[in-house]
């Protein structure tokens, strides 16, 4: 699994957008970008995943680029809620091979 | 629909010590994979089981071990305890085996296992 690159911690004030950016300049032409978060205390949660083209579901946005080797998680209005280490993860296929290679995340605090 | 469940949730073992671990994956699914995570090492996968078999192994030593049963539960062993091993543990589980889906992987809400 590619490597993947992530800024520790990031401050949002509420309501406003949540930009998180992932570098993955090794990423293969078989590898999907995944974003996962953990909320304290709690395992993680799935948000989204994609290969090349842009994706969005009801928590967030997926921005990948066209060379593939950087992409940005939004979450379009953040909330308190949203506090929370967020993962990149690099791995191949969307089968049932579950293996997740989680780095050390981005810490977002979302405040008032 | 029920998520994953792990009992127990907390743990205390002295070193030296055995301990075993539960987890129920959701219902239909048949990928369970366990993770340790401490705050020095981050989140780290230990090994995946499909269909009663391992199909995925990580980095750690001989003595963490799992097995899955024919209903999907599973259960991981860790044998004579180090203090090292303090750790939440985490079970998620994945797979219906629908062609063409995404199997995410649901994860539980770990067993916070504590080593004295």
């Amino acid at each position: 699994d590619a490597k993947t690159t992530q800024p520790p911690s990031m401050d949002c004030a509420e309501g406003r957008a949540a930009n998180l950016p992932c570098n993955h300049s090794t990423i293969s032409g078989n590898e999907y970008v995944y974003w996962y978060r953990q909320i304290h205390s709690q395992g993680p949660q799935y948000i989204i995943h994609g290969l090349k083209n842009n994706e969005t579901n009801e928590m967030a946005s997926l921005i990948i680029t066209e060379d593939r080797k950087s992409s940005t998680l939004i979450l379009p209005h953040a909330t308190l809620r949203d506090t929370a280490v967020y993962y990149c993860i690099v791995r191949v296929g969307t089968g049932t091979a579950s293996k997740l290679t989680f780095g050390t995340g981005t810490r977002l605090q979302v405040t008032l | 629909k029920a998520g994953v469940t792990q009992t127990p949730r907390y743990l205390i073992k002295t070193r030296g010590q055995q301990v075993t671990l539960s987890c129920s994956p959701i219902s239909g699914h048949r990928s369970v994979s366990w993770y340790q995570q401490t705050p020095g090492q981050g989140l780290q996968f230990l090994f995946e089981y499909f269909s009663e078999t391992q199909r995925n192994k990580g980095n750690f030593p001989g003595r963490f071990s799992g097995r899955q049963f024919s209903n999907s539960r599973s259960e991981m062993n860790v044998s004579t305890l180090e203090l090292g091993d303090s750790a939440l543990y985490l079970c998620a589980s994945s797979g219906t085996g629908l062609a063409g889906t995404y199997n995410e992987q649901f994860f539980g809400p770990g067993t916070r296992l504590t080593v004295l």
